[in-house]
């Protein structure tokens, strides 16, 4: 069975700041996992990915974030917080079935 | 431009009418989804295709019926619309395995009165 759980439902950040976003995850297999972000009313938009490469994967808008096996986690990152980024980030991971499945959302907000 | 559509954006209807939202992508993709997202929450699989002629139902229990009968069309149908199924519905896509990524549409925010 796989699950994601996304530890925080709302992150709070002054701009300039850092944020973390966090993601664990629970899987059989070797997964693949993703982050996606959602602005209001707008779909869903692939921030990075990993695929069993590099642990440390870049993705857009200067996000990032770290496989960690032994921790099973996924975390997302950035250096300095932009008030663009105020949206609702989802975890995901998929073990190789047809499903992609989802955590909860984590719901950032950036203060000016 | 490889893309993935969804229409109406936004509809308001009354209970008890029949609707097709409707989604169409332009990647070639095999696999496509539908979700249900209420606001603020988490997305739930309602419905995944591997191919044509090929659908299957997701986690969540849902009362409409897809069809896939192209590669690019993947339509959801409400043979009888009620307050329950207001929601926001988004339709995705995949290649083939687990590696790579779902795109996803800009989703039909539906509202049953």
């Amino acid at each position: 069975a796989q699950s994601v759980t996304q530890l925080d439902s709302h992150v709070s950040v002054s701009e300039g700041t850092p944020v973390l976003l966090r993601c664990n995850y629970s899987s059989s297999y070797s997964p693949s996992l993703f982050w996606y972000v959602q602005h209001p009313n707008k779909g869903l938009q692939l921030l990075l990915k990993y695929t069993s490469a590099a642990t440390l994967v870049k993705g857009i808008n200067g996000f990032e974030a770290e496989f960690k096996k032994s921790e099973t986690s996924f975390h997302l990152t950035k250096p300095s917080a932009h008030m663009s980024d105020a949206a609702e980030y989802f975890c995901v991971v998929n073990s190789g079935t047809y499903k992609y499945i989802f955590g909860t959302g984590t719901r950032l907000k950036v203060l000016a | 431009e490889a893309d993935i559509y969804q229409t109406p954006r936004y509809l308001v209807i009354g209970t008890g009418k029949k609707i097709t939202l409707e989604c169409s992508q332009t990647m070639g993709h095999d696999k496509m989804y539908w979700y249900q997202q209420d606001p603020g929450m988490e997305l739930h699989l309602i419905h995944y295709s591997y191919g044509v002629n090929s659908t299957e139902k997701g986690d969540l229990s849902s009362e409409s019926t897809v069809s896939r009968i192209r590669t690019e069309h993947f339509p959801l149908t409400l043979e009888s619309a009620r307050p329950s199924h207001t929601s926001q519905y988004l339709c995705a896509s995949s290649e083939g395995d687990r590696h790579h990524p779902a795109f996803f549409g800009p989703g039909t925010r539906l509202t049953v009165l």
